[in-house]
């Protein structure tokens, strides 16, 4: 069973609307929690990394939340834009091990 | 920010022959790359993690002899996949670490696109 758990799968929101993504894991002991954005054929990027003591981060319409006790993380995308559409990829490390969610594909529409 | 540079972007070989992928981290020394594989629409696969100059440590169900890794130097490491096959189409991408148990980004390159025929 993956340790890292991405909802939705998928998504389509129309420009200029906001989203929230999902990410509940149980990797455990629980290290540091990053978001990465992929484009179709590139390289992630990462958006933000956020430790056990942090609950929120953000980096520009990007705000990253994280609920160390449930094990849940969202990223919060502001007034989406066409070029906001990617795959967004959760991962969470454990002290000497790295987990993948599935990721979630956002499609922003005209 | 740091550079992982992979090379080449994208390759097509004829089945049977063999393919390397070169990564290189350009301004950091990287004592630990990972190499992964990614399926259309799918997250990505790790496959093996290497740390320099020492053998690579491969996941379950991935086949050493398959994916050769070569980890010789701080700033390069490579993937080879031996006798490739159509199955083995797929995109490559590699990341690294500054240093083992790092805990801040992770710094990936750019993927390789690999078409066998």
């Amino acid at each position: 069973k993956n340790q890292v758990e991405q909802s939705p799968q998928s998504l389509i929101i129309l420009e200029g609307k906001n989203c929230t993504l999902q990410c509940n894991y149980t990797v455990s002991p629980f290290s540091n929690l990053r978001w990465y954005k992929q484009d179709t054929g590139r390289g992630p990027v990462s958006l933000t990394i956020m430790t056990f003591s942090e609950n929120t981060k953000s980096n520009g319409r990007y705000t990253a939340t994280l609920d160390a006790d449930t094990k849940q993380s969202s990223l919060h995308i502001t007034a989406s834009q066409l070029s906001d559409s990617a795959s967004y990829i959760c991962v969470v490390s454990a002290q000497v091990d790295m987990r993948f969610g599935a990721g979630t594909r956002l499609t922003v529409k005209p | 920010g740091a550079v992982v540079s992979q090379h080449p972007s994208w390759v097509i070989c004829k089945s049977g022959t063999s393919v390397k992928i070169e990564c290189r981290s350009l301004d950091f020394q990287a004592t630990t790359m990972f190499w992964y594989r990614q399926f259309p629409k799918q997250s990505l696969m790790l496959m093996a993690t290497s740390n320099e100059g020492s053998k690579a440590t491969y996941e379950q169900g991935v086949e050493k002899d398959k994916f050769l890794i070569n980890h010789a130097s701080l700033t390069l490491s490579t993937l080879t996949v031996t006798s490739a096959h159509p199955e083995d189409s797929s995109f490559y991408i590699c990341s690294a670490f500054p240093q083992p148990g790092w805990t801040g980004e992770l710094f990936f390159g750019e993927g390789s696109r690999l078409t066998v025929l």
